[in-house]
């Protein structure tokens, strides 16, 4: 299957820092990234989606100027997560779109563990 | 409102036995349903991916059915291995874009015993 890669995969700051999370389609290009948060024992939730080139669309309750999505290319899109405070301490997984083969599908990344001090 | 549950919430088995993982929803338009395997503190990992039309789909030691009528999905995992250990997420697709929307369920925690 594809590969999507993520970097960091763990990260540590301070309060009122920022960090910046990285998510790479390896060997395809990638139209649409996704950005999820997931907290411990429960499941997945979407932050948002970015399209290459355009503006990234914010699920309800997240706050866009909090959590910057870059897009810039199709192999890769940024979260920088600004002003960093302990309840953003999280796991945040990325996954690319692939715009060939079974519709919708999405390739994960192996997830950031933020942890905030 | 489109949903997905996923029964039981966690399962501890023994090593070498069987064991199937029960995912309903309710997801309008639906496009494929398709079951992860989540290690702790990574990414998920496809096992199985299912359009309307099929009905099972096997993946190693892992099948998954589907029956579109009933809107139930099943994962039955066959001679567990202790790597078995792991959030097991039932997925369904809503919609057929690309970007139409992924609706996870809340995972199955497996625990295999040796």
């Amino acid at each position: 299957g594809a590969v999507v890669s993520q970097h960091p995969s763990r990260v540590i700051c301070k309060s009122g820092t920022s960090v910046k999370i990285e998510c790479r389609s390896l060997d395809f290009q990638a139209t649409t990234m996704f950005w999820y948060r997931q907290f411990p024992k429960q499941s997945l939730m979407l932050m948002a989606t970015s399209n290459e080139g355009s503006k990234a669309t914010y699920e309800q309750g997240v706050e866009k100027d909090k959590f910057l999505i870059n897009h810039a290319s199709l192999t890769l899109s940024t979260l920088t997560v600004t002003s960093a405070h302990p309840e953003d301490s999280s796991f945040y997984i990325c996954s690319a779109g692939s715009s060939t083969g079974v519709e919708n599908i999405q390739y994960f990344g192996a997830g950031t563990r933020l942890s905030v001090l | 409102k489109n949903q997905v549950e996923q029964s039981p919430q966690s399962l501890i088995i023994l090593e070498g036995k069987n064991c199937t993982l029960q995912c309903n929803y309710t997801v309008s338009p639906f496009s494929n349903l398709r079951w992860y395997k989540q290690d702790t503190g990574r990414g998920p990992v496809s096992l199985t991916i299912m359009t309307f039309s099929e009905n099972t789909k096997s993946n190693g030691r892992y099948t998954a059915t589907l029956d579109a009528d009933t809107k139930q999905s099943s994962l039955h995992i066959t001679a567990s291995q202790l790597s078995d250990s792991a959030s097991y997420i039932c997925v369904v697709s809503a919609g057929s874009s690309n970007t139409g929307k992924l609706i996870f369920g809340q995972g199955t925690t497996l625990q295999v015993k040796p």
